[in-house]
């Protein structure tokens, strides 16, 4: 089950920003547990985007930013792209189930 | 070039068994912890198991926890999963994927290989 929240969708037009939260507890986020983020593309398997909260992998594009507040991470994509349609999940450890907590998704649309 | 190659998926009756693999190649295999990661049709991704790079500690989501056992051959550069008493809610793909140390970001993700659990 999904302990981490995120909102369903978020939409925004070509070139404009949108940001997706995720929501977590004492015994993930709040506990100071790194917040990571995956891309999936339709029909693929996820991709790392961002890890250790802010840190992007070698081949993402600086449009793609996170950021922590508390018991909660944020990813932000600037310039929105028609490319950038596709499902995101963060990801957390979880110290009361000893394991890897995944975000409930959200799916971004371009208009 | 790292990559994963997840294989072993299939129909399997409820009550069944299967065993997936996963080959790695292009990286330190027996340096890197490894998971398992499912996603149901339609739905989001839940992790299931992860294992230390030395095979020493594994781990277990509650959902899979006596049914399932994760395990690695270093020699060969394999991850496996075993699955035992399969329920139609196992039914998903599932993806290998690896990290630095359990615990930490999954830095590369397999393909995937679907189970579908159904009579």
């Amino acid at each position: 089950q999904s302990v981490l929240t995120q909102p369903p969708s978020v939409s925004g037009a070509p070139g404009q920003r949108v940001t997706i939260s995720c929501t977590g507890s004492s015994s993930n986020i709040g506990a100071g547990y790194d917040v990571h983020w995956y891309q999936q593309l339709p029909g693929t398997a996820p991709k790392l985007l961002i890890y250790g909260y802010s840190n992007r992998p070698s081949g993402v594009p600086d449009r793609f930013s996170g950021s922590k507040s508390g018991t909660s991470a944020s990813l932000a994509i600037t310039g929105l792209q028609a490319e950038d349609e596709a499902d995101y999940y963060c990801q957390s450890y979880d110290s009361s189930l000893s394991g890897y907590v995944f975000g409930t998704g959200t799916k971004v649309t371009v208009l | 070039e790292v990559q994963l190659v997840e294989s072993g998926g299939g129909l399997v009756q409820p009550g069944g068994s299967l065993r997936l693999s996963c080959a790695a190649s292009g990286f330190t295999f027996s340096s890197s912890a490894m998971s398992w990661v499912r996603q149901a049709p339609g739905k989001g991704l839940e992790w299931v198991s992860g294992i230390s790079d030395s095979g020493d500690s594994t781990y277990y989501a509650d959902s899979v926890k006596g049914r399932f056992t994760i395990s690695r051959d270093n020699s060969k550069n394999t991850l496996y999963l075993q699955m035992n008493s399969l329920r139609a809610e196992d039914t998903a793909v599932y993806y290998c994927a690896n990290s630095q140390w359990f615990g930490y970001h999954m830095d590369v993700w397999g393909n995937g290989t679907t189970v579908t659990v159904s009579s």
